[in-house]
């Protein structure tokens, strides 16, 4: 079955970037979104359909994508952003249609 | 506002089914061009899409998980349910129910529900 492969964790100092990858075969073929989950709470959505923002994510968070890797990046980093984020594509056609990526603690010196 | 709310039992023993139920407002399920989904989420773990209801009534489930799973729907409560048979500690997680679509993700969320599997 497909496998995401995102490093376990990222530390970041307040004020720069923190840049989150999510390694799959041919990833850039696949429509690909990120979800920030804070404990306790259900996941949200912070980039859909590879590049877009949902309406109230600030412009801080955007993504891109390279042939197997595709990359959050959260700038000016606030200690808000501290959670876990998780990758997640459309597998159309895969035993698995919905597949998330391992996750990537975000920690906010 | 859309907005999902899960709702069952804590605790089920081994082997036995579980149940939920997830209640939609703000959106018309049988009407609704997007699909119902649940995902689970094991403590300190990854989450895990588990399957997913159409408002046509088609279904899709995750294959590595087998066929303990079944999603039904019930337009006129504007609700979906999870059942899962012959339980196991493996199965106690924090389950999700979610609306999404390929093309945008999962943009609504339940608060998610815990479930433990001990007798």
């Amino acid at each position: 079955s497909y496998v995401l492969s995102q490093p376990p964790s990222v530390s970041v100092a307040p004020g720069q970037t923190a840049t989150i990858t999510c390694k799959g075969d041919n990833i850039g073929t696949l429509t690909t979104h990120w979800y920030q989950q804070k404990p306790g709470q259900a996941p949200r959505r912070v980039v859909y359909d590879n590049v877009a923002r949902p309406s109230g994510i600030p412009v801080r968070f955007s993504a891109s994508k390279s042939e197997n890797t595709a990359t959050l990046t959260i700038d000016r980093v606030e200690a808000g952003d501290e959670a876990d984020y998780y990758c997640q594509v459309w597998n159309s056609g895969g035993d698995i249609l919905y597949v998330f990526g391992t996750a990537t603690k975000v920690t906010v010196l | 506002q859309v907005q999902l709310q899960e709702s069952g039992p804590g605790l089920v023993k081994p082997s036995e089914t579980l149940s939920l139920i997830c209640s939609v407002s703000g959106d018309s399920m049988g009407s609704s061009s997007y699909y119902w989904s649940w995902i689970r989420q094991p403590a300190g773990g990854q989450l895990e899409w588990i399957g997913r209801m159409y408002a046509t009534g088609s279904d899709d489930y995750n294959a590595s998980l087998k066929s303990r799973f079944a999603i039904m729907m019930d337009t006129s409560k504007n609700q979906f349910s999870l059942k899962v048979s012959s339980v196991s500690a493996a199965d106690t997680a924090k389950y999700f129910c979610a609306r999404g679509r390929s093309s945008v993700g999962f943009d609504y969320w339940g608060q998610g529900i815990q479930v433990t599997v001990s007798s």
